[in-house]
């Protein structure tokens, strides 16, 4: 069974669509996360829920709206989607104890058009 | 060296030669770091961690050793083999309490056989 799971896999659309993904742990994890790695494989955090709540964000484009309808699930919505969005999204999730791995899922690449 | 496109440093061994991965951090408040190993089209997957008041931990082929003075983390991989050809990131916890992992640049790691 796959631990920390996203959806879609790839995604391809057109620049001002907006778009949504989605991911699920079954850790049964208290904290997740979504991250962004650009096309030079850096690794940067976008947000951070814990029991549903954001707790971690970072300057992220307002564009970006994370939502979190259980601690299982964190899913995030793009609006009017940019050139620069393009890269790699991947969620992942932790224990709620900073001394414990965050797991990863296998990340979502966005193309944009 | 550098890899040409992605710019990540580069190490290259022979099969069943050691590796060693360096990495410097930027945080000297930081309480706890992971290395993760990131293979083409995967998510970062979890190889060791070591919290600050370690200098060294032991796993499977892997050690991790802290340099606190110099803030300086290396990954030592035993009997390196194919499978071990990745990128590889350390990361560190900066956010204290609230757990935010900040990454490092990442290696490409390529064993020839």
């Amino acid at each position: 069974d796959t631990a920390v799971s996203q959806t879609p896999k790839y995604l391809v659309t057109q620049m001002g669509n907006d778009k949504s993904i989605k991911c699920e742990q079954n850790l049964g994890h208290d904290t997740m996360y979504w991250y962004k790695q650009d096309s030079k494989k850096f690794l940067k955090i976008m947000f951070s829920y814990n029991n549903k709540e954001l707790i971690i964000n970072e300057t992220v484009p307002n564009r970006f709206s994370p939502k979190s309808p259980d601690k299982a699930h964190l899913n995030l919505h793009i609006n009017s989607l940019e050139l620069g969005d393009s890269a790699v999204y991947f969620c992942a999730s932790s224990q709620d104890r900073t001394d414990q791995p965050q797991h990863f899922g296998d990340g979502t690449r966005l193309s944009i058009l | 060296g550098e890899s040409v496109g992605l710019h990540l440093p580069t190490l290259s061994v022979q099969e069943g030669d050691n590796s060693i991965i360096n990495c410097a951090y930027s945080n000297s408040a930081s309480d706890y770091f992971i290395w993760y190993k990131q293979e083409s089209g995967k998510g970062p997957q979890f190889i060791i961690d070591i919290r600050s008041n370690m200098d060294k931990r032991q796993g499977q082929r892997v050690t991790v050793l802290l340099n606190k003075t110099v803030k300086h983390l290396s990954l030592q991989i035993a009997a390196t083999q194919p499978g071990d050809s990745a990128v590889y990131f350390c990361a560190e916890n900066v956010g204290g309490s609230n757990y935010k992992l900040t990454f490092g640049k990442g290696t490409l790691l390529t064993v020839n056989p």
